[in-house]
């Protein structure tokens, strides 16, 4: 099965604060995605790669940066974290975009900023 | 218009009952559908594909109406374990690449 993993379940962060949070999957996929999923709004998409160093702006990337050095990996990067940056995060890869193995996604990092 | 709709629920069914989810999308150039499952605090995972004829896995029927851009789940014989947040995705159309768009889910609790 593949695997994604992102660095941490929860996370708690200071107002300003660079934070960083990591995804690495082990199945040679070629994209790889950052979702936000918040009540009521559903999941909501920040950036997208679909190679090394090839990053896309998806439906909110503002105050939101992405780093992808190597393909097992995609980094989220939050500028300087604010409260309204308080979230799950999703990290999600695929091998073939939208077709029919779909994405698979890590267990999410819950992120509370104060 | 949002681009992927659906009912929010929740859906209350005993065990045992059929229950239908239904969904809308609004790009027609959309190819690619989807159900994924999302139980309580914990990440998405793909339920099934749907496909133009619709198809069948087990308890749970997918179908598409292309014409009425109008996809639907069919779980019959619910069980327990049944119970989670069923989430209706589209493929991004019109030129997007690689991006599945999201819905923000149904809510079935399955009672004893």
């Amino acid at each position: 099965d593949v695997k994604v993993t992102q660095s941490s379940r929860y996370l708690v962060k200071r107002t300003g604060e660079k934070v960083f949070l990591e995804c690495v999957q082990d199945m040679d996929h070629e994209n790889m995605f950052w979702y936000r999923q918040d009540p009521g709004l559903g999941l909501r998409l920040i950036y997208f790669s679909y190679d090394v160093k090839m990053k896309e702006k998806g439906d909110i990337p503002e105050g939101y940066s992405v780093s992808r050095e190597k393909k097992e990996r995609f980094s989220l990067i939050l500028e300087s974290a604010s409260t309204n940056q308080t979230s799950m995060y999703l990290c999600a890869s695929s091998p073939d975009g939208t077709g029919p193995r779909g994405y698979t996604f890590g267990s999410g990092t819950r992120l509370t900023v104060v | 218009r949002k681009e992927v709709e659906q009912d929010p629920g929740p859906f209350n069914v005993p065990e045992g009952a059929t229950v239908a989810f239904n969904c809308t999308y609004s790009n027609s150039a959309s190819q690619s559908f989807f159900w994924y499952r999302q139980d309580c605090r914990k990440e998405p995972k793909l339920l099934m594909s749907v496909y133009s004829s619709g198809n069948e896995d087990g308890r749970f029927t997918a179908q598409l109406n292309r014409a009425s851009q109008y996809i639907s789940l069919l779980i019959r014989d619910s069980k327990l374990s049944d119970s989670a947040t069923y989430l209706c995705v589209v493929a991004a159309g019109g030129g997007a690449t690689n991006k599945l768009i999201f819905g923000t889910g149904t809510l079935l609790a399955v009672q004893p």
